[in-house]
């Protein structure tokens, strides 16, 4: 059983460049939630999506950070442009069902650093 | 909305010595109650949890935590630790009847010394 599998698991951009992070589910989760955990910090919501919706984007900056979770293939959360202060651990869970209480599945995360 | 406090950003504790990290909450409602381990380079890995009945939950590896109502708080112990339980050690929190998104605490650094 492979659990939530992400890519890369570090990740070195400069100032300005696009980076792209991957995520792939638990198989047969459809639901899936990104979180970044900057030092000394614990792990900040960022976004909540189902299959090809978005449902809670509330704790997204509100420029140069989007998330897709298409039909086929893994989730995406790409940041345009990035600055130093992006630099962080961006995690991603997945869960089977929605509710009052799911259990998510984290994966390793990917490191990003920004030059 | 809710949030989380954890006290100690880092513990020491020697080999074999219990340890507490300590957990406290708030919230207009009732929440549901988590602890989640994260190893080095490792994503984090769900410990144990609180949904409902009784008050003290335990883990596999010896860890437990009791849910205090009154003092809003979920604290976590362990009577022996090892060495292979350094790690970093969250806390979070999420309502009940709202928000199915926990809200995480700072972290707590746990290291244990031969």
């Amino acid at each position: 059983n492979a659990g939530v599998m992400q890519n890369p698991r570090h990740l070195v951009r400069r100032r300005g460049q696009e980076a792209r992070l991957r995520c792939s589910p638990v198989k047969g989760h459809s639901h899936v939630y990104w979180y970044r955990q900057l030092p000394e910090e614990g792990l900040k919501f960022m976004v909540y999506l189902q299959k090809e919706n978005i449902i809670d984007e509330s704790g997204m900056p509100k420029e140069r950070f989007s998330a897709e979770f298409p039909k086929e293939g893994p989730s995406i959360l790409r940041i345009q442009q990035v600055v130093r202060g992006d630099s962080a651990a961006y995690f991603c869970a997945s869960s089977p069902t929605e509710g009052n209480y799911n259990e998510q599945f984290f994966g390793p995360g990917t490191r990003l650093t920004v030059l | 909305a809710q949030s989380v406090t954890q006290l100690d950003s880092q513990v020491p504790v020697f080999e074999e010595a219990p340890v507490e990290l300590r957990c406290n909450y708030s919230s207009s409602v009732s929440v549901y109650l988590f602890w989640y381990v994260q190893y080095p380079n490792q994503g984090l890995q769900l410990l144990l949890k609180y949904l409902s009945g009784s008050t003290l939950v335990k883990s596999i590896n010896g860890f437990e935590a009791e849910f205090n109502k009154s003092q809003t708080s979920f604290h976590l112990r362990k009577p022996s630790v090892h060495i292979s339980d350094t790690a970093e050690y969250f806390c979070a929190v999420s309502d009940r009847g709202g928000s199915y998104i926990p809200t995480f605490g700072r972290g707590t650094s746990l290291i244990v010394h031969p």
